[in-house]
C-alpha cells in the first residue's frame, strides 16, 4: 500500500506567477484535502475534494483552486502568487463513504517560496 | 467556529521523563480528534485517532484521552526518548460534510535531551 505522495518537494517562484502542486492519494482513498502551513503555525484548511467535486473550503481566496482526477489524485493551483503564499503545502487523503471518514494521512508536503 | 489551543507551546525535558501535552477545543461537536507528530520541514505523521465516542487510545508509549464535555484532549508520553523530539499537533475533525477539514492547534515543540 503506497502512502500519500506530493510533488514537487521544493520550488521557488516570484510574485505574480502561478504554481501547480500535485498529490497522489493513498491507495483506496477517495477524499483529498489541502492545507497551508506557514512557518511556526498549525496547518490551515484550504479545501477538500470528494469524488472529483470540491466539498468544503476554508478561508482562502478564489486564486487558490484545485482539481481531483478519476484516480483520486489532485492538484492545487495558486494564481497571482503573493509573498504571504510562502508556506509548506500539505495534502491529506482519507477514505470517505457517504460523508463518514476516519483517519487522515498526510504527505511530506511541497515547500513553496515566493520571492 | 472551532478553535484549538495547545499548551504548552514548548517543552524541554530530560530523557526518561513522563510528560503530558494538552489540547483544548471550543466546539464539542467533533467527529474525532487526531494527534500528529511533525519533524522539522517534514509532513505530518498520524499518532493516534480518537473517535468522539471513545475516551482514550493507546499506541506503545503513547496514550491519548478525550473529554468532549470539557473540550479537552491530552497526549501522554511515557519514558520519553531523544527520538521523541518533534512538534506535536492536535486536530479536531468536525465530520459530516466537513469530514476532510481538520482544525489544528499551533503545536507543542518537544525537546527531549539525553
Amino acid at each position: 500500500e503506497t502512502g500519500v505522495t506530493q510533488s514537487p518537494t521544493h520550488l521557488i517562484k516570484t510574485r505574480g506567477q502561478q504554481v501547480t502542486l500535485r498529490c497522489s492519494s493513498q491507495s483506496g482513498h477517495n477524499t483529498v484535502s489541502w492545507y497551508q502551513q506557514a512557518l511556526g503555525q498549525g496547518p490551515q484548511f484550504i479545501f477538500q475534494y470528494y469524488r472529483e467535486e470540491e466539498n468544503g473550503r476554508g478561508n482562502f481566496p478564489p486564486r487558490f483552486s484545485g482539481l481531483q482526477f478519476p484516480n483520486y489524485s489532485s492538484e492545487l493551483n495558486v494564481n497571482a502568487l503573493e509573498l504571504d503564499d510562502s508556506a509548506l503545502y500539505l495534502c491529506a487523503s482519507s477514505s470517505g463513504v457517504g460523508g463518514i471518514t476516519g483517519e487522515l494521512f498526510f504527505g511530506e508536503g511541497s515547500r513553496l517560496t515566493v520571492l | 467556529k472551532q478553535e484549538v489551543t495547545q499548551i504548552p507551546a514548548a517543552l524541554s525535558v530530560p530523557e526518561g521523563e513522563n510528560l503530558v501535552l494538552n489540547c483544548s477545543f471550543t466546539d464539542s461537536a467533533i467527529y474525532n480528534l487526531q494527534w500528529f507528530r511533525q519533524d522539522p520541514g517534514k509532513g505530518l505523521t498520524s499518532l493516534l485517532l480518537i473517535q468522539s465516542s471513545q475516551r482514550e487510545q493507546t499506541s506503545g508509549r503513547l496514550n491519548a484521552s478525550l473529554d468532549k464535555s470539557s473540550g479537552r484532549s491530552t497526549l501522554y508520553i511515557a519514558a520519553s526518548q531523544p527520538g521523541d523530539s518533534a512538534t506535536y499537533l492536535c486536530a479536531a475533525n468536525a465530520g459530516g460534510t466537513s469530514y476532510g477539514k481538520l482544525t489544528f492547534g499551533q503545536g507543542t515543540i518537544l525537546t527531549v535531551h539525553p
